[in-house]
């Protein structure tokens, strides 16, 4: 079936430094990727939403220089968080629809120290 | 905007035996889609049921079935014979007709007790 891959599964980064979070379709062209955040013991909440070639669509309150969205080719986006703070901190997915379905990544645990 | 209600943060069932996750959701679209997702220990994603509005017939797969009620907007899971390994959270989830986007629900913590 399809695959997302998703890099790296945990980092640690410390305050004031970027990090970049890469979602791979495997075996199929991904044009659009959804980015959520989960905060633990709590939902999915959509950040963004990147379409390859485009510039990505964030949703209210997400702010677009703190979480840098690239989808330069069909089977990448990435996601850059810069200047991390420690309430950044939280579990980020990526998800790229496919045939009216999803196919998820295996998410980010992210800590800022 | 389309909004989806989990009205049962936890929940808990016997091995065996049946158990029953609401959802509730509000829309004034007459296309979309609806998905039940569940969240183990992992945190990975696994897409357990999905039922399109047009469609009358509830969906099934093996034992987890949904009774979809589009009047009242509601969209209950149902999971038979529950076993061990269906201890997880449960997402309830919208996709318009229009968009690609899914919206989740709060989350239902379900546990399964041997």
């Amino acid at each position: 079936g399809a695959v997302v891959s998703q890099h790296p599964s945990r980092v640690i980064c410390k305050s004031g430094t970027s990090v970049k979070i890469e979602c791979r379709s495997l075996d199929f062209q991904a044009t659009t990727m959804f980015w959520y955040r989960q905060f633990p013991k709590q939902s999915l909440m959509l950040m963004a939403t990147s379409n390859e070639g485009s510039k990505a669509t964030y949703e209210q309150g997400v702010e677009k220089d703190k979480f840098l969205i690239n989808h330069a080719s069909l089977t990448l986006s990435t996601l850059t968080v810069t200047s991390a703070h420690p309430e950044d901190s939280s579990f980020y997915i990526c998800s790229a629809s496919l045939n009216y379905g999803y196919t998820f990544g295996s998410g980010t645990r992210l800590t800022v120290v | 905007a389309q909004t989806v209600t989990q009205s049962q943060p936890e929940m808990s069932v016997q091995e065996a035996e049946t158990v029953t996750l609401s959802c509730t959701y509000d829309t004034s679209e007459s296309d979309y889609y609806l998905f039940w997702y569940k969240q183990p220990p992992s945190r990975q994603m696994i897409l357990v049921i999905r039922q399109e509005a047009y469609k009358q017939q509830n969906a099934t797969e093996n034992r987890f079935s949904v009774n979809f009620q589009k009047a009242a907007k509601s969209f209950s899971l149902k999971i038979s014979d529950s076993q061990l390994g269906d201890a997880a959270m449960y997402f309830c989830a919208y996709r318009s007709g229009n968009t690609d986007k899914l919206i989740f629900g709060t989350g239902t913590r379900l546990q399964v007790f041997p």
